[in-house]
């Protein structure tokens, strides 16, 4: 079954304590992306990545990082959390960015207190 | 100004109602647009593309003006699962904008 699969589904955590949120696709997209939800503000794009090695920030990437040495995973790490980034996270693949559609994942909820 | 925006709602419908709504894009530059679907904090998926002639997929139709920098969404003969929220997302260079979403309740 094609699928975006991130993990984990919910973290809590504390202010300062490296995490990653890990993000795969077995659909041989090129195009991956992470996004954060709140609410009132629609999805934000944190960073994206055209292809193997090649990253770049979206809207809000401060205090993140990404990675993409394969093209199936695309971990987001945020490597001293705080409260701010408490947020509902999704990764998303697409074969070709504005022309198909989105794969998402099922979704992070990251609580950070 | 934000780059997308869409009237949050609720749009509070009966069953069978047709509803419909907007979503404003700045860019004028911006070469594709799309509606997706979400259900409560569920991940995004996508409803349907926007064509410049407009489409229609079942009871589904999307539009979009140009001049006026605007899409719509019409749902006719609402039924109970079409509940969710819709996200308008615009397209320039190959950058998503979403906007925040339009919340639909349809009601029995």
């Amino acid at each position: 079954e094609a699928q975006v699969t991130q993990n984990p589904r919910y973290l809590i955590t504390v202010t300062g304590k490296k995490l990653t949120v890990t993000c795969s696709q077995n659909m041989n997209h090129e195009y991956m992306s992470w996004y954060r939800q709140d609410p009132g503000l629609g999805l934000r794009q944190i960073y994206y990545s055209m292809n193997v090695e090649v990253t770049d920030k979206g809207d809000v990437p401060e205090g993140y990082k990404v990675s993409r040495k394969e093209k199936r995973n695309f971990p987001l790490i945020l490597e001293s959390p705080s409260p701010n980034q408490t947020s509902l996270y999704f990764c998303a693949s697409s074969e070709n960015i504005g022309i198909s559609p989105l794969h998402f994942g099922n979704g992070t909820r990251l609580t950070v207190t | 100004r934000k780059e997308v925006e869409q009237d949050p709602g609720p749009f509070n419908v009966p069953e069978g109602a047709t509803v419909a709504f907007n979503c404003t894009y700045s860019n004028s530059a911006s070469q594709s647009f799309f509606w997706y679907r979400q259900d409560c904090r569920k991940e995004p998926k996508l409803l349907m593309s926007v064509y410049s002639s407009g489409n229609e997929d079942g009871r589904f139709t999307a539009q979009l003006n140009r001049a006026s920098q605007y899409i719509s969404l019409l749902i006719r003969d609402s039924k109970l699962s079409d509940s969710a929220t819709y996200l308008c997302v615009v397209n320039n260079d190959y950058k998503l904008s979403f906007g925040a979403g339009t919340t639909v309740t349809v009601r029995a």
